[in-house]
């Protein structure tokens, strides 16, 4: 069973600093994705690394995928109360009958203060 | 066009009834999965449609639980016998194909608390 460790749990900080979120296994994965879901609603699809070692820019998001294709970072600068929300890595399966199936972390919940 | 969507958005039912949830996806995406999510938690993978067949079942919690999809359409999830660790909220995503070049799209979520 591959399993996805993302830390930290909780995050609150205040308006304008900067924050990581990790995202760690032990498995290797056919690509790395990161999610955004609000109450409510489901996750909304935020970016997809791909490639060993690839960087991805999304305005003040940056996602990283680690070269062995096992852990990923998501790094946001100078955050703004609009970030809060739980933030979601999930890991795709590289193949067999769960290919596509995709491996959740336990998420990062994000408080960003005024 | 319409996203995923799910019914009903809420229920409330007894410890030991049965429970069914709906699931109609985008029109034209041939997968369909299920996963549910326990409070303030990560997503956890039910089940799979391609089509109208379940290729990965082993994400099923136990025998209580079951799903069936009408050709690339609808889906439902059906939880017999329900018990108190079976609250949650379950989402369905589906995608214009199997794999993960394709975006897996989520529905708004059925929250079901067993009483």
């Amino acid at each position: 069973t591959q399993l996805l460790e993302q830390s930290p749990q909780f995050l609150s900080i205040q308006e304008g600093e900067n924050l990581t979120v990790y995202c760690n296994s032990s498995s290797v994965f056919s690509s790395l994705q990161w999610y955004r879901q609000e109450p409510g609603e489901g996750p909304v699809l935020l970016v997809t690394v791909v490639t060993g070692g690839e960087v991805k820019k999304l305005k003040r998001l940056t996602f990283q995928f680690g070269d062995a294709r096992k852990d990923s970072s998501l790094h946001i600068t100078a955050a703004q109360p609009g970030d809060t929300g739980l933030y979601l890595c999930a890991g795709a399966q590289p193949g067999g009958t769960s290919y596509g199936k995709l491996t959740f972390g336990q998420g990062t919940i994000l408080t960003v203060h005024p | 066009g319409a996203g995923v969507s799910q019914s009903p958005s809420n229920k409330v039912t007894e410890k030991g009834k049965d429970v069914e949830l709906r699931c109609d996806p985008i029109s034209g995406h041939t997968a369909l999965y299920w996963y549910r999510q326990r409070l303030g938690q990560g997503l956890e993978f039910l089940i799979y449609f391609q089509g109208n067949s379940a290729p990965d079942k082993s994400g099923l919690p136990s025998d209580r639980f079951s799903a069936e999809r009408t050709g690339e359409s609808v889906s439902t999830l059906t939880i017999q016998r329900t018990q108190q660790e079976d609250s949650a909220v379950y989402l369905c995503a589906s995608s214009l194909s199997l794999g993960r070049d394709y975006e897996q799209y989520f529905g708004p979520g059925t929250r079901l608390t067993v009483t």
